[in-house]
Protein backbone atom coordinates (compact mmCIF):
# COMPACT_ATOMS: atom_id res chain seq x y z
CA UNK A 1 0.00 0.00 0.00
CA UNK A 2 0.72 4.04 -0.01
CA UNK A 3 2.20 4.16 -3.53
CA UNK A 4 2.80 7.32 -5.09
CA UNK A 5 3.03 7.54 -9.06
CA UNK A 6 4.89 10.43 -10.23
CA UNK A 7 4.68 11.44 -13.84
CA UNK A 8 6.76 11.91 -16.59
CA UNK A 9 10.02 10.32 -15.03
CA UNK A 10 12.02 12.25 -17.43
CA UNK A 11 11.02 15.23 -19.39
CA UNK A 12 12.71 17.26 -21.91
CA UNK A 13 11.37 20.61 -23.18
CA UNK A 14 12.09 23.91 -24.55
CA UNK A 15 12.89 27.21 -23.43
CA UNK A 16 9.57 29.20 -22.72
CA UNK A 17 7.43 26.34 -23.19
CA UNK A 18 5.72 24.72 -20.42
CA UNK A 19 5.88 21.27 -18.38
CA UNK A 20 3.08 19.35 -16.40
CA UNK A 21 4.53 16.95 -13.72
CA UNK A 22 1.73 14.30 -11.83
CA UNK A 23 1.64 13.40 -8.93
CA UNK A 24 -1.17 10.30 -7.61
CA UNK A 25 -2.06 8.35 -5.01
CA UNK A 26 -2.47 5.38 -6.38
CA UNK A 27 -4.15 3.09 -3.50
CA UNK A 28 -5.21 6.34 -0.86
CA UNK A 29 -6.48 9.47 -0.25
CA UNK A 30 -3.92 12.40 -0.34
CA UNK A 31 -5.39 14.73 2.38
CA UNK A 32 -1.81 16.64 1.48
CA UNK A 33 0.59 16.59 -0.96
CA UNK A 34 4.26 18.38 -1.17
CA UNK A 35 5.96 19.18 -4.02
CA UNK A 36 10.28 19.28 -3.96
CA UNK A 37 13.08 20.35 -6.40
CA UNK A 38 16.59 18.48 -5.38
CA UNK A 39 19.71 19.90 -6.93
CA UNK A 40 21.95 17.40 -7.97
CA UNK A 41 23.75 16.40 -5.04
CA UNK A 42 21.71 18.79 -2.86
CA UNK A 43 18.89 18.28 -0.55
CA UNK A 44 14.80 18.27 -0.83
CA UNK A 45 13.85 21.85 -0.91
CA UNK A 46 9.95 21.94 0.24
CA UNK A 47 8.27 24.23 -3.02
CA UNK A 48 4.49 23.85 -1.98
CA UNK A 49 2.17 22.46 0.49
CA UNK A 50 -0.84 21.43 -1.64
CA UNK A 51 -3.96 20.54 -0.11
CA UNK A 52 -7.10 19.03 -2.02
CA UNK A 53 -9.53 21.66 -3.04
CA UNK A 54 -7.62 24.63 -1.75
CA UNK A 55 -5.04 26.86 -3.07
CA UNK A 56 -1.44 25.78 -2.74
CA UNK A 57 1.01 27.19 0.05
CA UNK A 58 4.10 28.27 -1.33
CA UNK A 59 7.43 28.36 0.11
CA UNK A 60 9.55 31.97 0.41
CA UNK A 61 10.70 32.63 -2.66
CA UNK A 62 9.08 30.09 -4.46
CA UNK A 63 7.00 31.89 -7.33
CA UNK A 64 3.08 30.74 -6.95
CA UNK A 65 3.21 32.42 -11.20
CA UNK A 66 5.58 30.31 -12.15
CA UNK A 67 5.30 26.94 -10.53
CA UNK A 68 1.78 26.30 -10.93
CA UNK A 69 0.32 23.52 -8.08
CA UNK A 70 -3.13 22.56 -8.37
CA UNK A 71 -4.64 19.88 -6.83
CA UNK A 72 -8.26 18.82 -8.13
CA UNK A 73 -8.80 15.98 -6.35
CA UNK A 74 -7.62 13.77 -3.20
CA UNK A 75 -5.35 11.07 -5.54
CA UNK A 76 -3.78 13.77 -7.91
CA UNK A 77 -1.99 16.97 -7.66
CA UNK A 78 0.00 18.82 -10.46
CA UNK A 79 2.58 20.77 -10.57
CA UNK A 80 2.97 23.09 -13.87
CA UNK A 81 6.44 24.93 -14.74
CA UNK A 82 5.22 27.76 -17.25
CA UNK A 83 7.62 29.23 -19.54
CA UNK A 84 10.40 27.14 -18.06
CA UNK A 85 14.12 28.36 -18.52
CA UNK A 86 17.21 26.25 -18.38
CA UNK A 87 17.59 27.33 -14.69
CA UNK A 88 14.22 25.43 -14.05
CA UNK A 89 15.98 22.13 -14.99
CA UNK A 90 15.86 20.02 -12.36
CA UNK A 91 14.67 17.15 -9.67
CA UNK A 92 11.26 17.81 -9.14
CA UNK A 93 9.63 15.40 -6.37
CA UNK A 94 6.27 14.95 -5.30
CA UNK A 95 5.08 13.56 -1.32
CA UNK A 96 1.87 12.52 -0.60
CA UNK A 97 0.14 12.17 3.29
CA UNK A 98 -2.99 10.14 3.56
CA UNK A 99 -5.21 11.55 6.18
CA UNK A 100 -4.45 9.30 9.10
CA UNK A 101 -0.57 9.82 8.46
CA UNK A 102 1.98 11.39 9.93
CA UNK A 103 4.26 10.12 7.05
CA UNK A 104 4.32 10.99 3.85
CA UNK A 105 5.41 8.70 0.64
CA UNK A 106 7.73 9.75 -2.37
CA UNK A 107 6.87 9.57 -5.97
CA UNK A 108 9.58 8.64 -8.11
CA UNK A 109 10.40 11.92 -9.15
CA UNK A 110 10.72 13.73 -12.49
CA UNK A 111 14.03 14.76 -13.94
CA UNK A 112 13.57 18.16 -16.24
CA UNK A 113 15.53 19.13 -18.39
CA UNK A 114 15.15 22.70 -20.51
CA UNK A 115 17.33 23.29 -23.61
CA UNK B 1 12.03 29.64 9.79
CA UNK B 2 12.76 25.96 9.94
CA UNK B 3 15.72 24.27 9.84
CA UNK B 4 17.33 21.30 10.39
CA UNK B 5 21.33 20.88 9.96
CA UNK B 6 22.82 17.59 9.44
CA UNK B 7 26.60 16.79 9.60
CA UNK B 8 28.56 15.87 8.87
CA UNK B 9 28.12 15.95 4.59
CA UNK B 10 30.27 13.10 3.36
CA UNK B 11 30.98 10.00 5.44
CA UNK B 12 33.73 7.61 4.77
CA UNK B 13 33.73 4.14 6.68
CA UNK B 14 35.33 0.43 6.47
CA UNK B 15 32.56 -2.22 5.55
CA UNK B 16 32.16 -3.45 8.96
CA UNK B 17 32.53 -0.03 10.81
CA UNK B 18 29.27 1.95 12.53
CA UNK B 19 28.28 5.29 10.82
CA UNK B 20 26.87 8.09 12.71
CA UNK B 21 25.30 10.88 11.84
CA UNK B 22 23.55 13.70 13.36
CA UNK B 23 21.07 16.51 12.88
CA UNK B 24 19.40 19.20 15.12
CA UNK B 25 16.31 21.32 14.01
CA UNK B 26 15.19 24.74 15.49
CA UNK B 27 11.78 24.14 15.05
CA UNK B 28 10.25 23.43 19.13
CA UNK B 29 7.20 22.81 17.24
CA UNK B 30 8.74 19.57 15.34
CA UNK B 31 7.33 15.77 16.92
CA UNK B 32 8.24 13.65 14.04
CA UNK B 33 11.95 13.00 12.74
CA UNK B 34 12.18 10.62 9.61
CA UNK B 35 15.10 9.30 8.43
CA UNK B 36 15.64 8.95 3.89
CA UNK B 37 18.19 7.02 2.27
CA UNK B 38 18.70 7.97 -1.20
CA UNK B 39 19.95 6.48 -3.93
CA UNK B 40 21.24 8.13 -7.23
CA UNK B 41 18.07 9.46 -9.45
CA UNK B 42 15.57 7.51 -7.16
CA UNK B 43 13.21 8.60 -4.64
CA UNK B 44 13.70 8.55 -1.06
CA UNK B 45 13.19 5.75 0.71
CA UNK B 46 12.05 5.98 4.65
CA UNK B 47 14.47 3.64 6.86
CA UNK B 48 13.42 4.73 10.19
CA UNK B 49 11.26 7.39 11.89
CA UNK B 50 11.08 8.47 15.83
CA UNK B 51 8.43 10.45 17.03
CA UNK B 52 9.20 12.94 20.04
CA UNK B 53 7.76 10.92 22.32
CA UNK B 54 10.38 8.50 22.97
CA UNK B 55 14.02 8.37 23.14
CA UNK B 56 15.77 5.63 21.07
CA UNK B 57 14.35 3.73 18.13
CA UNK B 58 16.33 0.52 16.76
CA UNK B 59 15.23 -1.43 13.40
CA UNK B 60 17.92 -4.09 13.01
CA UNK B 61 21.25 -2.68 12.13
CA UNK B 62 19.87 0.95 12.31
CA UNK B 63 19.20 2.87 15.26
CA UNK B 64 17.82 6.67 15.61
CA UNK B 65 18.40 8.79 19.17
CA UNK B 66 16.08 11.43 19.81
CA UNK B 67 17.19 14.36 22.22
CA UNK B 68 14.17 16.94 22.79
CA UNK B 69 15.46 19.09 25.04
CA UNK B 70 18.51 19.75 22.62
CA UNK B 71 17.04 19.73 19.65
CA UNK B 72 19.21 16.70 18.51
CA UNK B 73 18.59 13.34 16.85
CA UNK B 74 21.12 11.09 15.16
CA UNK B 75 21.39 7.72 12.98
CA UNK B 76 23.76 5.17 13.97
CA UNK B 77 24.20 2.13 11.50
CA UNK B 78 26.35 -0.48 12.90
CA UNK B 79 27.82 -3.43 10.89
CA UNK B 80 27.63 -1.22 7.56
CA UNK B 81 27.95 -3.05 4.22
CA UNK B 82 28.64 -1.05 0.82
CA UNK B 83 25.05 -1.25 0.00
CA UNK B 84 24.64 0.85 2.41
CA UNK B 85 26.10 3.29 0.54
CA UNK B 86 23.76 6.45 -0.77
CA UNK B 87 22.63 9.66 0.88
CA UNK B 88 20.81 10.20 4.14
CA UNK B 89 18.43 12.49 4.94
CA UNK B 90 17.30 13.38 8.13
CA UNK B 91 14.12 15.50 8.41
CA UNK B 92 11.75 17.04 11.27
CA UNK B 93 7.99 17.22 11.04
CA UNK B 94 5.33 19.43 12.80
CA UNK B 95 1.75 18.10 13.17
CA UNK B 96 0.40 21.48 14.00
CA UNK B 97 3.08 22.77 11.14
CA UNK B 98 1.22 21.39 8.23
CA UNK B 99 2.84 18.72 8.25
CA UNK B 100 5.46 19.84 5.91
CA UNK B 101 8.56 17.84 6.39
CA UNK B 102 11.72 20.38 6.50
CA UNK B 103 15.00 18.13 5.40
CA UNK B 104 18.61 18.30 6.38
CA UNK B 105 21.40 18.86 3.76
CA UNK B 106 22.06 15.34 3.98
CA UNK B 107 25.11 12.87 4.19
CA UNK B 108 26.77 10.75 1.39
CA UNK B 109 27.79 8.01 3.08
CA UNK B 110 30.71 5.40 1.40
CA UNK B 111 31.36 1.87 2.71
CA UNK B 112 34.52 0.58 1.71
CA UNK B 113 34.50 -2.81 0.86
Amino acid sequence: GAVVSQHPSRVICKSGTSVKIECRSLDFQATTMFWYRQFPKKSLMLMATSNEGSKATYEQGVEKDKFLINHASLTLSTLTVTSAHPEDSSFYICSARPGTSTEAFFGQGTRLTVV
Amino acid sequence: GENVEQHPSTLSVQEGDSAVIKCTYSDSASNYFPWYKQELGKRPQLIIDIRSNVGEKKDQRIAVTLNKTAKHFSLHITETQPEDSAVYFCAAKSVSGGFKTIFGAGTRLFVKA
